[in-house]
């Protein structure tokens, strides 16, 4: 079955961190672009990040920019998302997603997501 | 590159025929997907490339348009339909999301 699940959300304080991570099964996790997209409480959905299979290039949302590093392992079939300098709004459920380029490159399959609060 | 949705919510009975509509700030080809989302759940994709269905997604769904302009047609709402939906350009980054339309029951 393939599948991606995340871990590592949790309470937050303003202006630290928190590492998220995205275990990827069932498909050839090397062979695929990945990606980060959140959900504010109420809210719509944000793109946020995109890693390509070697790594090489990756983008960010303005709103991360500087402070948020997305990373991946594939000998682990892993992604990750390094948080540093917390805000508030950053609080929300954080997907990761796997790219499909016979989809022209959109979503199929995402995670079920893990919640970051950011609170003092 | 903006997506704007509308209409951003709408109440419709079962059985009806609902549009949605996607613009884009500048074109975009036909590098747009759709996402129906239900509360609690992870985002599900229905269509790419703005008009192909993805596949196990029922043909009540349809989608059309290019450049700026897109639509997300239900030719016939059914109760499972209520949700939220989303496009999402996949022209160039950021891979931006409209603000959704969320469709409930009348």
């Amino acid at each position: 079955e393939v599948q991606l699940v995340e871990s590592g959300g949790g309470l937050g304080q303003p202006g630290g961190s928190l590492r998220l991570s995205c275990a990827a099964s069932g498909f050839t996790f090397s062979s695929y672009e990945m990606t980060w997209v959140r959900q504010a409480p109420g809210k719509g959905l944000e793109w946020i990040s995109y890693i390509s299979t070697s790594t090489t290039t990756v983008y960010y949302a303005d709103s991360v920019k500087g402070r948020f590093t997305i990373s991946r392992d594939n000998a682990k079939n892993s992604l990750f998302l390094q948080m540093t300098s917390l805000r508030v709004e950053d609080t929300a459920v954080y997907y990761c997603a796997r790219v499909d380029n016979s989809y022209y490159f959109a979503m199929e399959v995402w995670g079920q997501g893990t919640t970051v609060t950011v609170s003092s | 590159i903006q997506l704007t949705q509308s209409p951003s919510s709408l109440s419709a009975s079962a059985g009806d025929r609902v549009t949605i509509t996607c613009r884009a700030s500048q074109g975009i080809g036909s590098s747009l997907a759709w996402y129906q989302q239900k509360p609690g759940k992870a985002p599900n994709l229905l269509m790419f490339g703005a008009s192909i269905l993805q596949s196990g997604v029922p043909s009540r769904f349809s989608g059309s348009g290019s450049g700026t302009d897109f639509t997300l047609t239900i030719s016939s709402l059914q109760p499972e339909d209520f949700a939220t939906y989303y496009c999402q350009q996949l022209n160039s980054y950021p891979r931006t999301f409209g603000p959704g339309t969320r469709v409930e029951i009348k």
